[in-house]
């Protein structure tokens, strides 16, 4: 059981716009702990995709963007492309735990 | 550019240990914090701990409490997790990443390093 909870799969045919839903509880996201988003492609290491909630680090396309509202967090990727195919993850840090915690993952599939 | 790059994979037998190394490059070693995030195979992305390489401070998290070390060689750039009384549910793909300043989140990862455990 994940500490923050994502959907398992979302799909979305090339050029739409999908979104994966983060939701945490008082000790994380709403505690106003920082959401982060990652993407995972098959067999390599995350890559960072949005920090802080709502910030792109440098060569991330502006088709993805992030936001957060009380205990809850949203990736958004519009214009989807056959290469977006992939896990995402959103992580932040949780005070009961005292340490940092990741969701279940969201496979998305492009149609 | 900044890298991080893990030893090779390993093949365990259970109740022994294991030890990966990372070994950083492209940026001043000891300023940031560096974490290890393990994932068994098809399963999500698991915090363990980190370290902080200036100071040597490390956290781990409470699942892992008593059976994980973080520890740094400053002159090696080098950061090295030992995990103990391995099982066959530790067969995992093991990251270190940094965090870029405290942010509790990971701008740069390593390549991962397969541990499997196996009698």
């Amino acid at each position: 059981q994940s500490v923050l909870t994502q959907p398992p799969s979302v799909s979305g045919a090339p050029g739409q716009r999908v979104t994966i839903s983060c939701t945490g509880s008082s000790s994380n996201l709403g505690a106003g702990y920082d959401v982060h988003w990652y993407q995972q492609l098959p067999g390599t290491a995350p890559k960072l995709l949005i920090y802080v909630h709502k910030n792109r680090p440098s060569g991330v396309p502006d088709r993805f963007s992030g936001s957060k509202s009380g205990t809850s967090a949203s990736l958004a990727i519009t214009g989807l492309q056959a290469e977006d195919e992939a896990d995402y993850y959103c992580q932040s840090y949780d005070s009961s735990l005292s340490g940092v915690v990741f969701g279940g993952g969201t496979k998305l599939t492009v149609l | 550019q900044v890298q991080l790059v893990q030893s090779g994979a390993e093949v365990k037998r259970p109740g022994t240990s294991v030890k990966v190394s990372c070994k950083a490059s492209g940026y001043t070693f000891t300023t940031y914090t560096l974490h290890w995030v393990r994932q068994a195979p098809g399963q999500r992305l698991e915090w363990m701990g980190w370290i902080i390489a200036g100071n040597g401070y490390t956290r781990y998290s409470q699942k892992f409490q008593g059976r994980v070390t973080i520890a740094r060689d400053t002159s090696a750039s080098t950061v090295y997790m030992e995990l103990s009384s391995l099982r066959s549910q530790d067969t995992s793909v093991y990251f270190c990443a940094r965090d870029p300043g405290g942010g509790y989140y990971f701008d740069y990862w390593g390549q991962g390093t397969l541990v499997t455990v196996s009698s």
